[in-house]
């Protein structure tokens, strides 16, 4: 199993500023993800955040919105810019193989809170 | 792609009762997870569990791949498992399609 560190646990941000979270795994892993759950909902992906390039965005997030970074193997963040209250949820890093029979970790979330 | 429908979306139980939360997906899957969601937003893991069926402790699931559901059983509730219940799959590109959920409260 990966142990998955997250920070910050959670914020209270202003709108209009843009808040960087980490996600750092106990091993090299091939894949990292990155799941917005807005209030009520369930995770929604946000994108795959490769090594050595540009993140893979799902239909509905930019990169603009949400650059990603990810140096190596066990390191990941994931900026919310320019926030607004609709930016208010729990955002979740996951890693994985991004195998079709590999199991799936998580983060322990950052809860987001844009006034 | 993939649907995943969970069922009950909630649920109200008394400390000591059994349940049984439902997972349907719409196509064959190679993978399914069960979650639990903790009322301070932490996913911790319960079962990877593709076919078969496990158990640990008062919980246990069973996936029937064939017929496409996937169940968990949690007996003897205690106040500790309330928060919310995903299952999850895989579908064919390798991202973790996630079910709505099942809201779990479980009343002293």
């Amino acid at each position: 199993s990966a142990v998955i560190s997250q920070k910050p646990s959670r914020d209270i941000c202003q709108r209009g500023t843009s808040l960087t979270i980490q996600c750092q795994v106990d091993s090299q892993v091939t894949m990292m993800f990155w799941y917005r759950q807005q209030p009520g909902q369930s995770l929604t992906l946000i994108a795959t955040a490769n090594q050595g390039s540009e993140a893979t965005y799902e239909s509905g997030f930019v990169i603009d919105k949400f650059p990603i970074s990810r140096p190596n193997l066990t390191f990941s963040t994931l900026t919310v810019s320019n926030m607004s209250p609709e930016d208010s949820s729990i955002y979740l890093c996951s890693s994985g193989t991004g195998g079709l029979n590999t199991e799936a970790f998580f983060g322990q979330g950052t809860r987001l809170t844009v006034v | 792609g993939i649907q995943v429908e969970q069922s009950p979306p909630d649920l109200i139980l008394q400390e000591g009762a059994n349940s049984t939360l439902r997972c349907n997906f719409s196509d064959s899957v190679n993978n399914l997870q069960w979650f639990h969601q903790n009322p301070w937003g932490q996913l911790i893991n319960l079962f990877y569990i593709p076919s078969g069926t496990k158990q640990n402790g008062r919980l246990s699931a069973t996936t029937v791949a064939t017929e496409r559901y996937s169940l968990l059983y949690i007996s003897s509730s205690q106040t500790t498992d309330s928060g919310v219940y995903f299952c999850a799959v895989y579908n064919q590109g390798g991202k973790l399609i996630f079910g709505q959920g099942t809201e779990l409260s479980v009343k002293p």
